[in-house]
């Protein structure tokens, strides 16, 4: 079956540090992947998406390239803020009935100033 | 954009009651609804899908009489918490899938309920 496994938090940094959130998947097919943010006590919000290899995502600073050498899709920052704070999630989609996500266990980042 | 709009944000009630949680898709018909529950620290478990029309399909150790889940139009799908008990407490967030156009699978998450019972 589908898995996602991303590096376990939680992450501490300071402003304007280098963030690499570490995600690889195992899925059937060619997956579409996802990270996705939880700010606390919200629902989640789509940060960036890959549908297919070799696809780079990008948003808000934010960056996952897919690799399906490797199956991974890490997510990368050059300079992380405050607002950064959050929980990150990996996820994937291979299609199927009903396209059911299929998510890592998250990762909390908290960036001090 | 797409915007699912979930309610109550929170809601405490008390043990051996119902509570039902409302998903509405404001601007598009969602043909698929997901319902998650998230524990703290944690990921969040499916426990259903839903497609409008027809009975939710619940994933294995998730209690059907327990959360009863109805997706009667393409913009509305509720989960109703039944008989409630602590071990229930929980932060509940639903997903609405649009039809996919192009390579966007157009999922779109409310922005949680967070459910404690006394």
């Amino acid at each position: 079956g589908n898995s996602v496994t991303q590096m376990e938090g939680p992450v501490t940094l300071s402003e304007e540090a280098f963030l690499t959130i570490n995600c690889t998947y195992t899925a059937t097919g060619y997956p579409s992947l996802f990270w996705y943010v939880q700010y606390p006590g919200e629902g989640l919000q789509l940060l960036l998406k890959a549908t297919k290899a070799d696809d780079k995502g990008s948003n808000k600073g934010f960056e996952a390239t897919y690799r399906k050498e490797t199956t991974s899709f890490h997510l990368e920052k050059g300079s992380v803020q405050v607002s950064d704070s959050a929980v990150y999630f990996c996820a994937l989609n291979s299609g199927g009935s009903n396209y059911k996500l299929t998510f890592g266990k998250g990762t909390l980042l908290t960036v001090n100033p | 954009g797409a915007v699912v709009s979930q309610h109550p944000s929170w809601v405490i009630c008390k043990s051996g009651t119902s509570v039902k949680i409302e998903c509405r898709s404001l601007d598009f018909q969602a043909t698929t609804m997901f319902w998650y529950r998230q524990f703290p620290k944690q990921s969040l478990m499916l426990m259903a899908t839903s497609n409008e029309g027809s009975k939710a399909t619940y994933e294995q150790g998730v209690e059907k009489d327990k959360f009863l889940i109805n997706h009667a139009s393409l913009t509305l799908s509720t989960l109703t918490v039944t008989s409630a008990h602590p071990e229930d407490s929980s932060f509940y967030i639903c997903s609405a899938r649009a039809p996919r156009t192009g390579t966007d699978y157009g999922y779109t998450f409310g922005s949680g309920t967070r459910l404690t019972v006394v």
